[in-house]
């Protein structure tokens, strides 16, 4: 089946840094891939989507040039959490899917911890 | 605003019961409804999916249930396995196509062995 693997899995930086997350679809070409962001015992948040070959699709509330999106390839797209704060810990979860109107096949997410 | 959420927020099951939970979904444009599996520290895992022309799905041990009449979808795992305890989160597509899904909130299911 379709697979998705994300890296890192886990990532603390200080505050002012920048971290960069990356999601790939290993068996198959993903056009599109979504970033989603999870607070604790909380649900799937969409942030993004991420469009290959174009500017990605921010959902309200979410800062464009705070999280950068690059999709550069079919089976490659970055998230950058640019000058983190503490305020931006969190699990990272990125998904894609091989075909129209499929399930998503999601990353095993990132945990952000910024110090 | 629309929304997708659950009736019980945690489920607490003997290992070899039956499993349901529920979902009710607001937004009467869905028409894909997804149910995913999350693990502590992972993503979320594919088990079944619904589409709007059909009321039942059944894939290996699990149901999925779409009562569109009242916007409600539910999933039935039988014979609970410890290796089920997670969390699980229906998900709704209201545009039609591919991604852009609304997750609920989630329902922790716990398997007493």
């Amino acid at each position: 089946g379709a697979v998705v693997s994300q890296h890192p899995s886990r990532v603390i930086c200080k505050s002012g840094t920048s971290v960069k997350i990356e999601c790939r679809s290993l068996d198959f070409q993903a056009t599109t891939m979504f970033w989603y962001r999870q607070f604790p015992k909380k649900s799937l948040m969409l942030m993004a989507t991420s469009n290959e070959g174009s500017k990605a699709t921010y959902e309200q509330g979410v800062e464009k040039d705070k999280f950068l999106i690059n999709h550069a390839s079919l089976t490659l797209s970055t998230l950058t959490v640019t000058s983190a704060h503490p305020e931006d810990s969190s699990f990272y979860i990125c998904s894609a899917t091989d075909r129209g109107n499929s399930p998503l096949h999601f990353g095993n997410g990132t945990r952000l911890t910024v110090t | 605003g629309e929304s997708v959420g659950l009736h019980l927020p945690t489920l607490s099951v003997q290992e070899g019961d039956n499993s349901i939970i529920n979902c009710a979904y607001s937004n009467s444009a869905s028409d894909y409804f997804i149910w995913y599996k999350q693990e502590s520290g992972k993503g979320p895992q594919f088990i079944i999916d619904i589409r709007s022309n059909m009321d039942k799905r059944q894939g290996q041990r699990v149901t999925v249930l779409l009562n569109k009449t009242v916007k409600h979808l539910s999933l039935q795992i039988a014979a609970t396995q410890p290796g089920d305890s997670a969390v699980y989160f229906c998900a709704e597509n209201p545009w039609g196509s591919q991604g852009n899904l609304i997750f609920g909130k989630g329902t922790k299911l716990s398997v007493k062995p």
